[in-house]
């Protein structure tokens, strides 16, 4: 089945510090969407990319999808202590031909910056 | 826009009892709602799929008879966990798809924080 592969899966970056977490998919996709989740919280939606070869900031946030349509990229530029938590990529699910909105979600990559 | 709630945000309860949680999209409507299921520093579990009107869907391994999921209005969607066990204490997200001019999106409830004692 369909498999989104999200790493690294750990990342300690100290204040100021770039940080990036890249995802794959097994399959094409036809968006690619970004959550991200504090520590005690629930994920919150982030960005959504469309296109092959996209590229959407929002102001320290770069977000990249992949030519192929197989891969993402979330970049921080200077990360600060707000940045902290779980970022997630997830794809539509493509089981049983008709998705309905079902999400495959990466594991995701746990952020954590040092001050 | 695009809020969705979720109740209760925790709840203790003892082994054997029945456990219900709703979600609510506050601001939109929606025809098709999903649970999850999240264990500590894991990524998101998808037990079922909510649609508004008909049965809901179920994920393989996901025991349809032990979690009941009804979705009675295009706001609302409730899962009931039957005779909860501990191994059913977890950490459970309900979303709610929105599909508009910006995409097709899931937008989480803030999550059901379930201990069974």
């Amino acid at each position: 089945g369909q498999q989104v592969m999200q790493i690294p899966q750990y990342q300690h970056v100290q204040e100021g510090e770039d940080f990036t977490t890249y995802c794959n998919s097994s399959t094409t996709l036809s968006n690619i969407q970004w959550y991200k989740q504090r520590p005690g919280g629930h994920p919150v939606f982030l960005i959504q990319l469309v296109k092959s070869g996209e590229v959407k900031k929002q102001k320290r946030l770069t977000f990249q999808f992949g030519e192929a349509k197989k891969n993402s990229s979330l970049h921080i530029t200077a990360t600060q202590t707000t940045d902290v938590g779980t970022y997630f990529c997830a794809g539509p699910s493509n089981a049983g031909g008709t998705s309905y909105g079902k999400l495959t979600f990466g594991q995701g990559t746990i952020l954590t910056v040092h001050p | 826009g695009a809020v969705v709630s979720q109740h209760p945000s925790w709840v203790i309860c003892k082994s054997g009892t029945s456990v219900k949680i709703e979600c609510r999209s506050l601001d939109f409507q929606a025809t098709t709602m999903f649970w999850y299921r999240q264990f500590p520093k894991q990524s998101l579990m998808l037990m079922a799929t909510s649609n508004e009107g008909s049965k809901a869907t179920y994920e393989q391994g996901v025991e349809k008879d032990k979690f009941l999921i009804n979705h009675a209005s295009l706001t609302l969607s409730t899962l009931t966990v039957t005779s909860a066990h501990p191994e059913d204490s977890s950490f459970y997200i309900c979303s709610a798809r929105r599909v508009a001019g910006t995409g097709d999106t899931q937008y989480f409830g803030p999550g059901t924080r379930l201990t069974v004692l």
